[in-house]
């Protein structure tokens, strides 16, 4: 079945205590991103991946870093999480910029 | 960047009509237009790539007018399952590889 895995789905952590949100795709796709939802603001980007080893900064990359070491994978860093990094995050994936986005299930992240 | 979305939010009773309109103050190279039900993840519904391209997904259409950098998502004989947020995304002719969703419009048939 084509999808895309995020973990863990919940997490709760405190403020400056480092995590990893992982993103798995099986659809051989070339593009991945990572999005945030807040009440309000919609989805808002916060980097993409063209390609293995070839990542750019989204609408909001403030305190976030990714990695892209295989096609499958697209790891979202947060180093030191703040209050402001409460949110619903969304990975997706998709063939190229111009086709459909397939999106993970999300990960509802608390920081206290 | 973010192209603006409006209504914010729409009731409709069952079998009603609705328009979604979004628009952007850039040069659209496409529209992308996606419906996230409560707690879900956001789902494709159809993309926009020509000016003046319009596409039917059901009894859900779509038209995009390059020149006004504007698409409109329209919904005829709403069904229950149609509630839930819709979400247009743009992509600039700048040449940029972001893909700017707006803040979304929440619609709820009820029957």
């Amino acid at each position: 079945e084509a999808q895309v895995t995020q973990n863990p789905r919940y997490l709760i952590t405190v403020t400056g205590k480092k995590l990893t949100v992982t993103c798995s795709q099986n659809m051989n796709h070339e593009y991945m991103s990572w999005y945030r939802q807040d009440p309000g603001l919609g989805l808002r980007q916060i980097y993409y991946s063209m390609n293995v080893e070839v990542t750019d900064k989204g609408d909001v990359p403030e305190g976030y870093k990714v990695s892209r070491k295989e096609k499958r994978n697209f790891p979202l860093i947060l180093e030191s999480p703040s209050p402001n990094q409460t949110s619903l995050y969304f990975c997706a994936s998709s063939s190229s910029l111009r086709s459909e986005q397939y999106f993970g299930p999300g990960t509802r992240l608390t920081v206290t | 960047q973010q192209p603006v979305q409006s209504p914010q939010a729409v009731i409709l009773r069952e079998g009603e009509d609705a328009v979604i309109n979004c628009s952007s103050s850039k040069a659209l190279y496409s529209v992308h237009w996606y419906r996230q039900k409560h707690g879900e993840a956001p789902v494709f519904l159809m993309i926009l790539l020509k000016g003046g391209e319009q596409k039917g997904h059901e009894k859900i259409s779509a038209s995009f007018n390059e020149k006004k950098q504007q698409s409109s998502l329209y919904l005829t004989a709403s069904q229950l399952s149609y509630s839930g947020t819709y979400f247009c995304g743009s992509l600039l002719k700048t040449g940029a590889n972001n893909l700017f969703f707006g803040t979304g419009t929440r619609l709820t048939v009820i029957p």
